[in-house]
């Protein structure tokens, strides 16, 4: 059974760093084909895809984001991370993690969401 | 980016009621699009995919179609528990791009 659970900080400041981890189980990030993408929704507003890591740890960037992304994973704790630097008011959204599978290319499973605020 | 119209963006339906939802895209992603349904404060589940693809584990009723760069989500007699926000997204081309969700409703 694979399962995705988002955490974060909840509320952080403009300007701050947020960092974001997915604990995942039911596959690994070292297995052939494996990835995690982060997606994040600001209330009232479309889905929007963020970044992506691979097995052999190759990323992908949204690049209306990228200079303010970093996307990570820890295989042996079954974790990726995601950190967006410099927030403001428009990073206030619910975050999202999701697999992928390589050969299919879209995300099947997802997580429940994390909401973060920015505010001062 | 691909851009991904979705209509309507919301919905009131009555139970037994036949429903569609449908996503336009910007250009030609082939059968590149999945649909996802979402209650509140659940994950997104996998509905359809690969337009007309019906994800194991969902149930018959729901059914996908797609003509040139239109998709169509089919619920054929909603119950109860299809009440919720449904998706679509289209994973031709990165970056991924979603519709912007319908909100379905009981009249």
């Amino acid at each position: 059974q694979v399962t995705l659970k988002e955490s974060g900080p909840g509320i952080l400041q403009p300007s701050q760093t947020l960092s974001l981890t997915c604990t995942f189980s039911g596959f690994s990030l070292s297995t052939y084909g494996m990835g995690v993408g982060w997606i994040r929704q600001p209330s009232g507003k479309g889905l929007e895809w963020l970044a992506n890591i691979w097995w052999d740890d190759d990323k992908y960037y949204n690049p209306s984001l990228k200079n303010r992304l970093t996307i990570s994973k820890d295989t042996s704790n079954n974790q990726a991370f995601l950190k967006i630097t410099n927030v403001d008011t428009a990073d206030t959204a619910t975050y999202y993690c999701a697999r992928i599978d390589y050969y299919s290319s879209y995300p099947d499973y997802w997580g429940q969401g994390v909401m973060v605020t920015v505010s001062s | 980016d691909i851009q991904v119209t979705q209509s309507p963006s919301s919905l009131l339906a009555s139970l037994g009621e036949r429903v569609t939802i449908t996503c336009q895209t910007s250009q030609s992603i082939s059968n590149n699009l999945n649909w996802y349904q979402q209650k509140p404060g659940q994950a997104p589940m996998l509905l359809i995919y690969y337009a007309t693809s019906l994800q194991t584990g969902m149930p018959s009723r729901f059914s996908g179609q797609y003509s040139g760069r239109s998709f169509t989500l089919t619920i054929t007699s909603l119950e109860p528990e299809d009440i919720a926000n449904y998706f679509c997204l289209q994973h031709y081309s990165a970056p991924y791009t979603f519709g912007a969700g319908t909100k379905l409703e009981l009249k």
